[in-house]
């Protein structure tokens, strides 16, 4: 187990795009997490999922948005219809449901929407 | 709601100085709070967490409730020690921690 592996590390798309961010967490994590970051910001929570269920979305996320953990491994972040306002650093991380360890992240997507 | 401020975004120490970064929260119920660091070219990870009581490369944090407070200390600053670092919150419901809230950071630079 390598820890958590984010795919693809950057992303350029254009305006009206979709986009489709991978996330493979560590096996024994049942918790997983995506986080939203940009320049000067701390990470900004959009939503997690205990195995395959999404517990909490954020209400600041719309409905262009959406994850899945279909079965409790991997989880996919799409973005529909992308804008600029969308470009951003996007963080996964995994953890138990103690985050006795806390939190343990990816190295993050980068995404540019021209 | 929960919420986490860092008052300084930058701070700057000379090495063998103490440093102090701050982190004030809000959030009604019982909190459990987390320092996290990212060094350049590095993933953010864990530091240390309010519950372990422990020391993680010589910093320490109190949690002060009545404050709201539970900030970031270290007696003698390295270069080393010279990254980003973010304070986070999260809620406790039980033994299932919710998800965690980060403050803006702080840059903290080390001068030799």
């Amino acid at each position: 187990d390598t820890g958590v592996s984010q795919n693809p590390r950057h992303k350029i798309t254009k305006r009206g795009q979709n986009v489709t961010f991978r996330c493979d967490p560590i096996s024994e994590h049942n918790r997983l997490y995506w986080y939203r970051q940009t320049l000067g910001q701390g990470p900004e929570f959009l939503t997690y999922f205990q195995n395959e269920a999404q517990l909490e979305k954020s209400r600041l996320l719309s409905d262009r948005f959406s994850a899945e953990r279909p079965k409790g491994s991997f989880s996919t972040l799409e973005i529909q219809r992308t804008e600029q306002g969308d470009s951003a650093m996007y963080l996964c991380a995994s953890s138990q449901v103690t985050q006795r360890d806390g939190y343990t992240f990816g190295s993050g997507t980068r995404l540019t929407v021209v | 709601a929960q919420r986490v401020t860092q008052p300084e975004k930058l701070l700057s120490v000379f090495k063998g100085a103490p440093v102090e970064l701050k982190c004030n929260y809000s959030y009604s119920g019982s909190p459990e709070l987390f320092w996290y660091v990212q060094y350049s070219r590095q993933r953010l990870q864990l530091l240390l967490r309010h519950i372990s009581r422990e020391s993680i490369k010589g910093f320490t944090a109190d949690l002060n409730k009545g404050e709201t407070s539970f900030h970031l200390k270290k007696p003698f600053a390295q270069e080393e020690d010279s990254a980003m670092y973010y304070c986070a919150l999260a809620k406790i419901g039980g033994t299932s921690y919710g998800k965690l809230t980060f403050g803006q950071g702080t840059i903290l630079t080390v001068h030799p």
